[in-house]
């Protein structure tokens, strides 16, 4: 079965970054787009960008461009999402979702950005 | 960008009763990529819907989509109390991809 399973939670002071990985299994890796989504405390969902594993390309929401770079690997079913320069509004649960619309998500991760 | 308002914000029932939820777009949503989830605190989202008004694998009958254009609805016909939660829809046809901001339902 697919599965997306990400790494653990992370607290980071403003102004750092934070690397979130997902490693997928259970599909062919290369063959689905990987998004990501987050949810801040108390907030709705929000759409970050996505990487299209086979060659790499990404597309970003225009509210993180310049800020968020995402990356995969191929040889380890994993993808990579890299925010830069945090401030606390960035303090949220970050998921990958597969594909559109997203049938499998990973479990969360936990960035909480605090001096 | 495609917004996506929900209404009403809390609906407030009781186990048995029936659900409507609201999802209004700001422009007409491509080939009705139109899809609903259900998110539960610590849990990820479980996506219920897609293209307005199929279901996905694994869930019940008693959830159904309708819709289509700048209008669409998620009925939930007899609400079980796994049921409490808030429901997102999502429109996933055009970029950047948009949430609603939620409809709680919650026990009355």
């Amino acid at each position: 079965q697919v599965q997306l399973v990400q790494s653990g939670a992370e607290v980071k002071k403003p102004g750092a970054s934070v690397k979130v990985s997902c490693r997928a299994s259970g599909y062919t890796f290369i063959s689905y787009y990987m998004h990501w989504v987050r949810q801040a405390p108390g907030q709705g969902l929000e759409w970050m960008g996505l990487i299209i594993p086979n060659g790499g390309d990404t597309s970003y929401a225009q509210k993180f461009q310049g800020r968020v770079t995402m990356t995969r690997d191929t040889s380890t079913s994993t993808v990579y999402m890299e925010l830069n320069s945090l401030r606390s509004e960035d303090t949220a649960v970050y998921y990958c979702a597969r594909a559109r619309p997203f049938p499998a998500w990973g479990q969360g991760t936990l960035v909480t950005v605090s001096s | 960008e495609i917004v996506l308002t929900q209404s009403p914000g809390t609906l407030s029932l009781s186990p048995g009763e029936r659900a409507t939820l609201s999802c209004r777009a700001s422009q007409s949503v491509s080939s009705s990529y139109l899809a609903w989830y259900q998110k539960k605190p610590g849990q990820a989202p479980r996506l219920l819907i897609y293209g307005a008004s199929s279901r996905a694998t694994g869930i019940p009958d008693r959830f159904s989509g309708s819709g289509s254009g700048t209008d669409f609805t998620l009925t939930i016909s007899r609400l079980e109390p796994e049921d409490f939660a808030v429901y997102y829809c999502q429109q996933y046809g055009a970029s950047p991809l948009t949430f609603g901001g939620g409809t709680k339902v919650e026990i009355k």
